[in-house]
């Protein structure tokens, strides 16, 4: 199982992140896995922002539910995540996460560090 | 979404165990079964060390134990090894989401 996020490094503020993690090993239509998105800024916790179950439930963060949007390409093995009017403050290292939001992230991708900034 | 609140560090010499707290609220820890516990060294990323409480994954080290108190979870790390400082971050499941700790920094002494 392997999972690898891809996405830009720097972006401007107010544009649109998108991020998106292809995955391996196991398929995006198991009926008991999801994929997550979880973000990290530098020297800070980790921060849950979004899930996409197999059966395309999706679930937010609360606070940011409004900025973003995930979904998947069962076919491609893909999941991707957009965050609309980024701000300083989202710098992060995104990482993507199989799962559930029961059971926890068993598998990890390597993270994606994207700095906002003008 | 108030993040979970663990203390900030804990040290231990090896050998020795010690316990990372980890204290929600009765709509996350309290209310479910469903606590993580994760393990991130620096510049890598989170490994699941403990599921569900108490459940163990395969391969982990049966040296991490987990367990529950009403609104507080912990983690215990028994026989410290050196490669167990890290930083740790539990995660409870609450309604339709799920919600990090602090983190706490363990150092081996």
């Amino acid at each position: 199982v392997t999972l690898k996020e891809s996405g830009p490094v720097l972006v401007q503020p107010t544009e649109t992140l998108t991020l998106t993690c292809i995955v391996s090993g196991f398929s995006l239509s198991d009926p008991r896995l999801g994929v997550g998105w979880i973000r990290q800024p530098p020297g800070k916790a980790l921060e849950w922002l979004a899930y996409i179950f197999s059966n395309d439930e999706k679930f937010y963060r609360k606070s940011l539910k409004n900025r973003l949007t995930i979904s998947k390409d069962t076919s491609k093995g893909q999941v991707v995540l957009t965050m609309t009017n980024v701000d300083p403050v989202d710098t992060a290292t995104y990482y993507c996460a199989r799962g559930t939001l029961e059971g926890g992230f068993d598998y990890w991708g390597q993270g994606n560090l994207v700095t906002v900034s003008s | 979404q108030s993040a979970l609140t663990q203390p900030a560090s804990v040290s231990g010499s090896p050998g020795q165990s010690i316990t990372i707290s980890c204290t929600g609220t009765n709509s996350d820890v309290g209310g479910y079964n469903y606590v993580s516990w994760y393990q991130q060294h620096p510049g890598k990323a989170p490994k699941l060390v403990i599921y569900d409480v108490t459940k163990r994954p395969s391969g982990v080290s049966n040296r991490f134990s987990g367990s529950k108190s009403g609104n507080t979870a912990s983690l215990t790390i028994s026989e410290l090894q050196a490669e167990d400082e890290a930083d740790y971050y539990c995660s409870s499941y609450t309604s339709s989401s799920t919600v990090f700790g602090t983190g706490t920094k363990v150092t081996v002494l």
